[in-house]
């Protein structure tokens, strides 16, 4: 079984502040990972995507995350916040990756502040 | 299509009666993946379909909900004899062969009274 943990419902950042949004996940296979973004009253976007390639995973409007196995963490950071990135982040994980399911987080929510 | 489609976008429903969903994937996309989100919570997995097949109905919450998907393309999720714990925002994606990810349409908002 799969599960996905995202630590803090609700973050708030000043504008130009490191953003920082934790994934830790469980999963008896070695997993494919992927962040996505949801803007109020929208679909989801994805932002990007681990599949066992570099580690380290860089992704749209300068978002990037780490894959660490020994830590089984999948970080969301971006160096500096902008407004324009104040939305809801679901960290998620699947089995294969191409044609499989994807077990969400509960899912973070951004507020970028003046 | 330019991205994948959902209809109704809201749907206000008395309790008890039955509600079809339509989802409208993206031209070409052989797998379609039904999730439902309640208020607060993550994205839970209903169904996914490869082709017209259902190889994985795991997700359904009960046998009042079932979903169909003909010509390889537009999906229908329907629910009977809704209840309100059946209230939430219902997400359709679709992805292509060999591609890990899954676009989803801008769903829809259903509220059972």
């Amino acid at each position: 079984a799969q599960s996905v943990t995202q630590l803090g419902s609700h973050v708030s950042v000043s504008e130009g502040a490191l953003v920082l949004l934790r994934c830790n996940y469980s999963s008896s296979v070695p997993p494919y990972l992927f962040w996505y973004v949801q803007y109020p009253n929208q679909g989801l976007q994805l932002l990007l995507k681990y599949t066992s390639a570099a580690t380290l995973v860089k992704g749209i409007n300068g978002f990037e995350a780490e894959f660490k196995k020994s830590e089984t963490s999948f970080h969301l950071t971006k160096p500096s916040a902008h407004m324009s990135d104040a939305a809801e982040y679901f960290c998620a994980v699947s089995r294969t990756g191409t044609a499989s399911k994807l077990t969400f987080g509960t899912g973070t929510r951004l507020q970028v502040t003046l | 299509g330019a991205g994948v489609s959902q209809s109704p976008s809201n749907k206000v429903t008395e309790k008890g009666k039955d509600v079809e969903l339509r989802c409208d994937p993206i031209s070409g996309h052989t797998a379609l993946y039904w999730y439902r989100q309640r208020l607060g919570q993550g994205l839970e997995f209903l169904i996914y379909f490869q082709g017209n097949s259902a190889p994985d109905k795991s997700g359904l919450p009960s046998d009042r909900f079932s979903a169909e998907r003909t010509g390889e393309s537009v999906s229908t999720l329907t629910i009977q004899r809704t209840q309100q714990e059946d209230s939430a925002v219902y997400l359709c994606a679709s992805s292509s062969p060999g591609v890990y990810e899954q676009y989803f349409g801008p769903g829809t908002r259903l509220t059972v009274t």
